[in-house]
C-alpha cells in the first residue's frame, strides 16, 4: 500500500518561471494538503484540496494555486517564481470522513531551488 | 494570532543522555498536538497528543500533553546517534469539515557520540 508521493524528488528553475509539483494521496484518502518548508524553518500551511475545491488556505499569494483531479491526485502551482519560493514543499494525505481526518502522514517532497 | 513554539531551538548532546523538548501553543481552535522526527526528507510521525496528563511512549520515547497550560514535552532516554534529526510540533487546528496543521520551528538535535 503506497503512501504519499510525490514527484519530481527535485527541482531548479529560474525567477520568473512557473513550476507544477505533483502530489498522490495514500490510498483510500481523498484530501490533500501542501505545505511549504523553507530552510530552518516548521512547515507552514499552503491550502487544502476536497472535492476537487481549494477548501482552506494559509496565507501565501496568489501566485500560489492548485487542483485536485477526480482521481484525488493533486497539483500545486507557483506562477512567477522568486527566490524566497525556494524550499521543501511537503504533501499530506487524509480521509475526510474519518473520525480523525488530520493530515498526519506526509510524501517525501519537492525540494525546489530558485536561481 | 496562532502560534506554537519550541524550545531549545537547538540542542547538543552525547550518547546516553536524556533530553526533554518543549512544545507551547496558543491555537484557538485545538484538536491536537502532534511531535515529528525529520531528517532529510518528509517529517515522520511519531505521537498524537489529545487529552492532558496521558503519556505516549515509543521505545525510548515518551510524550505527554498538558491542555490547561498549553505545552507538551518529548522526552528521549539514553540517546544514540541514530536520535540526530529535527523535532517538530505540531498543533492540529480543527477548521471545520477538516483539520490543518500549525506547526513549530523545530528543534534540531545533535547527538554526539
Amino acid at each position: 500500500d503506497a503512501g504519499v508521493t510525490q514527484s519530481p524528488t527535485h527541482l531548479i528553475k529560474t525567477r520568473g518561471q512557473q513550476v507544477t509539483l505533483r502530489c498522490s494521496p495514500k490510498s483510500g484518502h481523498d484530501t490533500v494538503s501542501w505545505y511549504q518548508q523553507a530552510l530552518g524553518q516548521g512547515p507552514q500551511f499552503i491550502f487544502q484540496y476536497y472535492e476537487e475545491e481549494e477548501r482552506q488556505r494559509g496565507n501565501f499569494p496568489d501566485r500560489f494555486s492548485g487542483h485536485q483531479f477526480p482521481n484525488y491526485s493533486s497539483e500545486l502551482n507557483v506562477n512567477a517564481l522568486l527566490l524566497g519560493d525556494s524550499a521543501l514543499y511537503l504533501c499530506a494525505s487524509s480521509f475526510r470522513q474519518a473520525e480523525d481526518n488530520s493530515p498526519l502522514h506526509f510524501g517525501n517532497g519537492t525540494r525546489l531551488t530558485v536561481t | 494570532e496562532d502560534k506554537v513554539v519550541q524550545s531549545p531551538l537547538s540542542l547538543v548532546v552525547h550518547e546516553g543522555d536524556t533530553v526533554t523538548l518543549n512544545c507551547s501553543y496558543e491555537v484557538t481552535n485545538f484538536r491536537s498536538l502532534l511531535w515529528y522526527k525529520q531528517e532529510k526528507k518528509a517529517p515522520t510521525f511519531l505521537f498524537m497528543l489529545t487529552s492532558s496528563g496521558i503519556e505516549k511512549k515509543s521505545g525510548r520515547l515518551s510524550s505527554i500533553l498538558d491542555k490547561k497550560e498549553l505545552f507538551s514535552i518529548l522526552n528521549i532516554t539514553a540517546t544514540q546517534t541514530g536520535d540526530s534529526a529535527i523535532y517538530l510540533c505540531a498543533v492540529v487546528e480543527y477548521g471545520g469539515a477538516t483539520n490543518k496543521l500549525i506547526f513549530g520551528t523545530g528543534t534540531l538535535l545533535a547527538v554526539q557520540p
